[in-house]
């Protein structure tokens, strides 16, 4: 069982929609990143948080240490928000990462 | 300023080469990592170095892959006798210690 779990696999939502990724892990972590990687491009850290709740423009990030647990949000969904969103945790130095989350917004 | 820098961007090689791919880190970031993106799967985590600690090479998949970072800088991952399993795209990122990482745009190595 990896210790990153990701759902859904894939999302298509609506131009507008809110957006919900999840992500569960089994380890103990000193923090989690949501990183997001465009078709064809590189990966780009959205946020690295280690409790409560981030917030960057449209997207809101949230972590539940005790449930091990944390969720990426995007709210009013854009065609420009399709990419793979990935949840990895950080032991120490160590990043395990998720399977990822394909997101496609349509217009 | 200027981000991490990987090169080649693609490599293609004949099975049984040995390949180098270079990662130029981000000036003053102490940490430097790679990484293996398979086609269909996920990231997995290959080698770690920080400072002039030994490097933790516990992700490397085979005596094939090594890599070295030269006066704390650039890194160059190498890969002996290359296998079309080795075909990935291959990510550096670097950080502050422990801080946020900052990823490279990656080598595409295809092993034919």
């Amino acid at each position: 069982k990896n210790e990153v779990e990701q759902s859904p696999q894939n999302l298509t939502a609506q131009e507008g929609e809110f957006i919900t990724i999840n992500c569960s892990y089994s380890v103990g972590i000193s923090a989690l990143h949501w990183l997001q990687q465009h078709p064809g491009g590189g990966i780009v850290s959205l946020f690295m948080l280690s409790s409560g709740k981030k917030k960057h423009g449209r997207l809101i990030a949230t972590i539940n240490i005790q449930e091990k647990h944390s969720s990426l949000h995007i709210t009013a969904s854009h065609p420009r928000d399709s990419a793979v969103y990935i949840c990895a945790v950080r032991n120490d130095y160590k990043l395990s990462f998720g399977a990822g989350t394909t997101v496609t917004v349509r217009a | 300023g200027a981000g991490v820098s990987q090169s080649p961007s693609n490599k293609v090689t004949e099975k049984g080469k040995d390949v180098e791919l270079r990662c130029d880190p981000i000036s003053g970031h102490t940490a430097l990592y790679w990484y293996r993106q398979s086609l269909g799967q996920g990231l997995e985590f290959l080698i770690y170095f920080q400072g002039n600690s030994a490097p933790d090479k516990s992700g490397l998949p085979s005596d094939r892959f090594s890599a070295e970072r030269t006066g704390g800088s650039v890194s160059t991952l190498t890969i002996q006798r290359t296998q079309q399993e080795d075909s990935a795209v291959y990510l550096c990122a670097s950080s502050f210690v422990s801080y946020e990482q900052y990823f490279g745009p990656g080598t595409r190595l295809t092993v034919t």
